[in-house]
């Protein structure tokens, strides 16, 4: 089946612009996570959605933004872009609430944001 | 809040042994995870203790001890296409808290 699809795989945003990021999660997984890797700060958590509601959120402005459509597809937004923001978006897959397993998150290929 | 220490960098020779260490300070976590990042690729998920001890998955072993808040992934004939970055993580709430990372490189 179809992994983690991300979109847009790459983009060049201005400072101050926003931008939007989407994810399609692997069909029948109904939890979303997104993260921010960057060399610095290594990957962190910025928030998860289940079944439309958000559940968990990472220390993060609330520049920061994301929501979940009713077919799991998820979409993350940030505003007023900083050059700092500059990052790889990746975006995570799992079925539901499975604390007692640690092999069931699927992550997708990322989204690369450039702030100029 | 969790925090989870790796070295940044190990170099190791093709078809030896090397062991990455990853100590962590959190609490009520389910288990300790591996995951492996290949440049400008995705995370892809390794191996997961979820009891102390050590799992065995072909190459790779992982082995955690709550007791000493540590645990390690242990690579076997080390291939070149295994040289990558290695994360460790803790599952917490279903999201995942990720440690410094690793990044190994193996030479001929």
């Amino acid at each position: 089946k179809a992994g983690v699809t991300q979109t847009p795989r790459y983009l060049i945003k201005t400072r101050g612009q926003q931008v939007t990021l989407s994810c399609s999660p692997i069909s029948g997984h109904r939890s979303v996570s997104w993260y921010q890797q960057t060399p610095g700060q290594g990957l962190q958590f910025l928030f998860e959605y289940f079944s439309e509601t958000q559940r968990n959120k990472g220390n993060f402005p609330g520049r920061f933004s994301g929501r979940q459509f009713s077919n799991s597809r998820s979409e993350m937004n940030v505003s007023t872009l900083e050059l700092g923001d500059s990052a790889l978006y990746l975006c995570a897959s799992s079925w539901g609430q499975e604390p007692s397993s640690g092999n069931t998150i699927y992550f997708g290929e990322g989204s690369w944001l450039t702030v100029v | 809040g969790q925090s989870l220490e790796q070295p940044s960098e190990v170099t190791a020779v093709e078809g030896a042994i090397v062991q990455i260490n990853c100590t962590y300070q959190t609490s009520g976590f389910y288990g300790l995870s591996w995951y492996q990042q290949h440049d400008g690729g995705a995370p892809t998920f390794l191996s997961y203790n979820a009891l102390d001890g050590l799992e065995e998955t072909g190459r790779f072993s992982s082995f955690l001890s709550r007791s000493d808040s540590y645990g390690y992934l242990l690579l076997q004939e080390l291939q070149m296409k295994d040289s990558a970055s290695y994360f460790c993580a803790v599952k917490y709430r279903n999201n995942l808290f990720f440690g410094t990372g690793t990044r190994l490189t193996v030479i001929p």
